[in-house]
């Protein structure tokens, strides 16, 4: 089984532009979350998606947003990008079916915004 | 609010035993969950506590107690390839199992 697969992975963006990273997850699974990790902060929660409804939020301004396709493939968008978004942004694919939501990370999307 | 602490950084000896504690304070708890992440990599799945107790898998043990909000992961036998980031993670934030509350992780160093 495929695992979970985040295109592109490596992106240099300019100060306000916008960006849209994608994330296919394994195949059966229809949760979808993405985390922002980097040194300072360490992981933190963005959302997650789930029969392409967004099921919750963190705490990241509105322009962070997301969203689900029918095939349970997500996209990420960031718009005005700043500095400070400069990040490894990952994703994790979840089956509910199981005994627990074990999570499934993605190789992740290096983001650099100069 | 939501809180998760664990030691910065630990160093051991290639074959102790190295305990790497977490201690959370979050609102809602369906389990505690944690990863290992090697530099430059994904995080990778060890182990999930949803009950007081020990978990055990092999050279890796996973301890809860909610009463206390307190957690902790052994590893024995310690390898080089120990050498990674351990990662404490709440679930249960917010209703959901889909959503994780991650410490800021704990960088462990194996010597040999």
């Amino acid at each position: 089984k495929a695992g979970v697969t985040q295109t592109p992975r490596y992106l240099i963006k300019t100060r306000g532009q916008q960006v849209t990273l994608s994330c296919s997850p394994i195949s059966g699974h229809r949760s979808v979350s993405w985390y922002q990790q980097t040194p300072g902060q360490g992981l933190q929660f963005l959302f997650e998606y789930f029969s392409e409804t967004q099921r919750n939020k963190g705490n990241f301004p509105g322009r962070f947003s997301g969203r689900q396709f029918s095939n349970s493939r997500s996209e990420m968008n960031v718009s005005t990008l700043e500095l400070g978004d400069s990040a490894l942004y990952l994703c994790a694919s979840s089956s509910p079916s199981g005994s627990y939501n074990e999570q499934f990370f993605g190789p992740g999307t290096r983001l650099t915004v100069l | 609010g939501q809180n998760i602490d664990q030691p910065t950084e630990m160093t051991a000896t290639e074959g102790a035993i190295v305990q790497i504690n977490c201690t959370y304070q979050t609102s809602g708890f369906n389990g505690l969950f944690w990863y290992q992440q090697h530099a430059g990599e994904a995080p990778t799945f060890l182990s999930y506590n949803v009950l007081d107790g020990l978990e055990e898998k092999g050279r890796f043990s996973s301890f809860l107690s909610r009463s206390k909000g307190y957690s902790y992961l052994l590893l024995k036998e310690l390898q080089m390839k120990d050498s990674a980031s351990y990662l404490c993670a709440v679930s249960g934030y917010g209703g959901s199992q889909g959503n994780l509350i991650f410490g800021k992780g704990t960088k462990l160093s194996v010597k040999p």
